[in-house]
């Protein structure tokens, strides 16, 4: 069975522009989160989702940051306008129940 | 507000020795409590979850991790360390919501060192 599958791997852009991250979430799962991690701040949780529904936003940094779920089985986190601050790795992870979560591999954004 | 709290930024122990890496958390009812592993470049992998029934619980790679709520507690613990077990490893929690998975809370992480 797949896991959580995370594109790009890498991505590299100047700042003002627009990043767009994508997430497959693992078959059945029916919640899907979104984290940050830099090394001064460590994880932090973005937004997170449960049966495609936002349940909280509260970590999402600003408005230039939205995500979707615009199916079960597929995110996207959007930065319009990125900012160098915004560099990164983002995490997605999705979970059922009490199975604890499951992570992607990751995307490295680098905000030239 | 839940939180956790790992104390040791970085640990180095010699292969072969034993290991137990601590955390400590804070949080208002039944804690649903977890440890993760991350390689570098990687995602976070399950090594293990706690949210009832017996207080020490094994994973996987010969991990296990025994919760106290006397001491607000849930330690990491191998009884011999392999050098491929070099990584950061992450204590959270979240809450225990049936049927539906709630948000974790991390800890800062502990980085491994294995001595050769």
């Amino acid at each position: 069975d797949a896991g959580v599958i995370q594109s790009p791997r890498h991505e590299v852009t100047e700042m003002g522009q627009e990043v767009t991250l994508r997430c497959k979430l693992i078959s059945g799962h029916n919640s899907l989160f979104w984290y940050r991690q830099t090394m001064m701040r460590g994880l932090e949780l973005l937004i997170y989702f449960n049966n495609n529904v936002p349940i909280d936003d509260s970590g999402m940094p600003e408005d230039r940051f939205s995500a979707k779920m615009p199916n079960a089985s597929f995110s996207t986190l959007k930065i319009q306008p990125s900012e160098p601050r915004d560099s990164a790795v983002y995490f997605c992870a999705s979970s059922l129940g009490t199975r604890g979560l499951f992570f992607g591999s990751g995307t490295q954004l680098s905000v030239l | 507000a839940q939180s956790v709290t790992q104390p040791d930024i970085h640990i180095t122990v010699s292969e072969g020795a034993s290991l137990e890496l601590r955390c400590n958390y804070s949080y208002g009812a039944t804690p649903y409590l977890f440890w993760y592993v991350q390689s570098p470049g990687q995602g976070l992998q399950l090594l293990l979850k706690y949210f009832s029934g017996d207080t020490l619980v094994q994973g996987i790679k010969g991990f296990e991790a025994e919760f106290k709520r006397s001491q607000s507690s849930f330690n990491l613990r191998k009884p011999s360390v392999h050098w491929s077990d070099a990584a950061e490893y992450f204590c959270a929690v979240g809450s225990l919501n049936t049927g539906t998975a709630s948000k974790l809370t991390f800890g800062t992480g502990t980085r491994l060192q294995v001595m050769l």
